[in-house]
């Protein structure tokens, strides 16, 4: 697509519950990231995908938090039993490789744990 | 360890220039970002320098000293839509590191 795609825009859940987020790349991106933004925060790394492998999970806060990547294209981060802590705008950006190409964000999912 | 330092927040007058700081300590360096982002939204790309020396891209330039680990975004003829936070984030291979940010208020 002409950018990327992030589904759903908001999301409302209770705690405990689980989450699915979804990300669609631009076309010909190899690398995928996702962060995570706390209301008035920086962005903070969660996950970076290299095609379907993910060479780096440093940033996943818990066991609860997972992420896959189909091929080079859509990528799903999901969050199991929710906490209010996981309140967040979580943020997935694209790029052509892994190294120093700028990335194109997508305009996010705003997650609410009520 | 891996630090990037921005100020918090700068006010600064419509048509003025104003000058946002970054300072960082990381463990590798390929590059360093600014990014624009808007309350609510998306960042996006404003500049990237890996070289010493100045960018400028019209009102805007960002500046990089990598032996003093320090980098400006240059932002002039400031128009109220300049408001937004400004990111400072730096690559050491491939993820970035981000600042947390400085929050720009243009007053007019």
């Amino acid at each position: 697509g002409a950018g990327v795609s992030q589904s759903p825009s908001n999301k409302v859940t209770e705690k405990g519950k689980d989450v699915e987020l979804r990300c669609d790349p631009i076309s010909g991106h190899t690398a995928l990231y996702w962060y995570r933004q706390r209301l008035g925060q920086g962005l903070e790394f969660l996950i970076y995908f290299q095609g379907n492998s993910a060479p780096d999970k440093s940033g996943l806060p818990s066991d609860r938090f997972s992420a896959e990547r189909t091929g080079e294209s859509v990528s799903t981060l999901t969050i199991q039993r929710t906490q209010q802590e996981d309140s967040a705008v979580y943020l997935c950006a694209s790029s052509k490789t892994g190294e120093g190409y700028g990335y194109t964000f997508g305009s996010g999912t705003r997650l609410t744990v009520v | 360890g891996q630090n990037i330092d921005q100020p918090t927040e700068m006010t600064a007058t419509e048509g003025a220039i104003v000058q946002i700081n970054c300072t960082y300590q990381t463990s590798g360096f390929n590059g360093l970002f600014w990014y624009q982002q808007h309350a609510g939204e998306a960042p996006t790309f404003l500049s990237y320098n890996v070289l010493d020396g100045l960018e400028e891209k019209g009102r805007f330039s960002s500046f990089l000293s990598r032996s003093k680990g320090y980098s400006y975004l240059l932002l002039k003829e400031l128009q109220m839509k300049d408001s937004a936070s400004y990111l400072c984030a730096v690559t050491g291979t491939y993820k970035y590191i981000f600042g947390t940010g400085t929050r720009l208020k243009v007053l007019a």
